[in-house]
């Protein structure tokens, strides 16, 4: 595998649900980064991990926890959400997170639906 | 408040057409980059600017960095199917509690129609 894999692609829940999302990065870098991508809004950045720290956390709701176990892996836990919450979650990866000349590497999403 | 404005929202064009979009701001950017989106997909980088006035081609694909560092363009030219999807623009920013990140505009949808 190559780049940055996200699992699942599609998930529907309810808002009693518990569901994660899951990233993973094959490119040894050591941020990686959720966004949320909304129809009419631009991409929003909710949290950044360096070296499995969480370095930015972008007031997002506490319904949203993520979870980074190692360089490698990113989670995103979800419980109680709201149908606002609906979108597409992207992760990425960077080999610096201070650097924004550098290049973000996205996965392709997981497309989320809250009934 | 947006920091990038993009423009236009939706372009939908014949195939070997050429067309510009555009990214622009208030605010100067240290850098900014250009992401493409397809359907289904990531974004991913097509290039980053660093120098004002600076213009970096990419085969039909050719970026501007303004001269002060607020707008950027894309001018595609002699567009196929393949160039559909959504262009996004990007730059950095530093929040207010001193670390950066990266802001992006809501990007242009661009189909390109055989």
């Amino acid at each position: 595998e190559t780049g940055v894999t996200q699992t699942p692609r599609h998930l529907v829940m309810g808002m009693t649900n518990k569901k994660s999302l899951k990233c993973e990065q094959h490119l040894g870098h050591n941020a990686m980064y959720w966004y949320k991508q909304s129809a009419k809004k631009p991409l929003e950045l909710m949290f950044v991990y360096s070296l499995e720290e969480r370095v930015e956390n972008n007031s997002v709701p506490s319904r949203f926890s993520p979870e980074c176990p190692n360089s490698s892996h990113l989670f995103l836990h979800l419980h109680t959400l709201q149908p606002e919450d609906s979108a597409l979650y992207l992760c990425a990866s960077s080999q610096d997170p201070g650097i924004y000349s550098g290049e973000l590497f996205f996965g392709e999403g997981s497309r989320l639906t809250v009934l | 408040t947006q920091l990038l404005e993009q423009s236009p929202q939706f372009l939908s064009i014949q195939e070997g057409e050429n067309l510009t979009v555009y990214c622009n701001s208030s605010s100067v950017f240290s850098s900014l980059q250009w992401y493409r989106q397809e359907p289904g997909e990531g974004p991913v980088l097509l290039v980053t600017v660093v120098t004002g006035g600076e213009v970096k081609k990419l085969k039909r694909l050719t970026f501007q960095f303004g001269d002060a560092r607020k707008d950027s363009s894309l001018h595609i030219t002699a567009a196929q199917p393949g160039d559909t999807g959504l262009y996004l623009c990007a730059g950095p920013i530093i929040t207010q509690g001193g670390s950066e990140k990266l802001v992006f505009g809501k990007g242009t949808k661009l189909t390109v129609n055989p």
